[in-house]
């Protein structure tokens, strides 16, 4: 079993609608990261956070560290937002990643 | 662009070849890694350099050999590899270890090996 589950693994939505991906992890950890993996390969770090809620543009993370669990969520989506989205955690100076979550917005 | 750049970004190669991924990153990041990433796995970490010395190697077979020159380039030299390789091999780097700060990611190699 991973140390960092995700759900959905897949989920396909119409643009404007909200949307949540979950993630919790069973180690304790230092901070939980949500990266963006776009088709072609490049990731990009969207939030590194290690209490309560942050929010940038559409992008909302939370986490709950006594719950072990963590959501990223997007508001008003629309197709660009479609890529891979990978919750991983810090822990011993290292890094454990999810399987990710293929997210698909349709237009 | 996040600032850490790899060369090239897709690479073919047979089983007899040596060829070299390249990383580099100019924020001043004293920590670099080598991820790989397979279809349908978590990434895994496969070495890590802090101030230029390896720090971590995580059981990754010998024909990936890496090199770091300095703290801002880090390159990873591939021979004799398997079929199985092919992989999206990524690069990040970050201000010291990863506790407590952000990693920085390439766009990554997309590595076939036939």
């Amino acid at each position: 079993k991973n140390e960092v589950e995700q759900s959905p693994q897949n989920l396909t939505a119409q643009e404007g609608e909200f949307i949540t991906i979950n993630c919790s992890y069973s180690v304790g950890i230092s901070a939980l990261h949500w990266l963006q993996q776009h088709p072609g390969g490049g990731i990009v770090s969207l939030f590194m956070l290690s209490s309560g809620k942050k929010k940038h543009g559409r992008l909302i993370a939370t986490i709950n560290i006594q719950e072990k669990h963590s959501s990223l969520h997007i508001t008003a989506s629309h197709p660009r937002d479609s890529a891979v989205y990978i919750c991983a955690v810090s822990r011993d100076d290292k890094i454990i990643f999810g399987k990710g979550t293929r997210l698909h917005i349709l237009p | 662009e996040t600032g850490v750049t790899q060369t090239p970004r897709h690479l073919v190669m047979g089983m007899t070849n040596k060829k070299s991924l390249k990383c580099e990153q100019h924020l001043g990041h004293n920590a670099m890694y080598w991820y790989k990433q397979s279809a349908k796995k978590p990434l895994e970490l496969m070495f890590v350099y802090n101030f230029k010395e390896q720090t971590e190697n995580n059981s990754v077979p010998s024909r990936f050999s890496p090199e770091c020159p300095n703290s801002s380039h880090l390159f990873l030299h591939l021979h004799t590899l398997q079929p199985e390789d092919s992989a999206l091999y990524l690069c990040a780097s970050s201000q010291e270890g990863l506790e407590n700060t952000e990693a920085f990611f390439g766009q990554g190699t997309r590595l076939t090996v036939v």
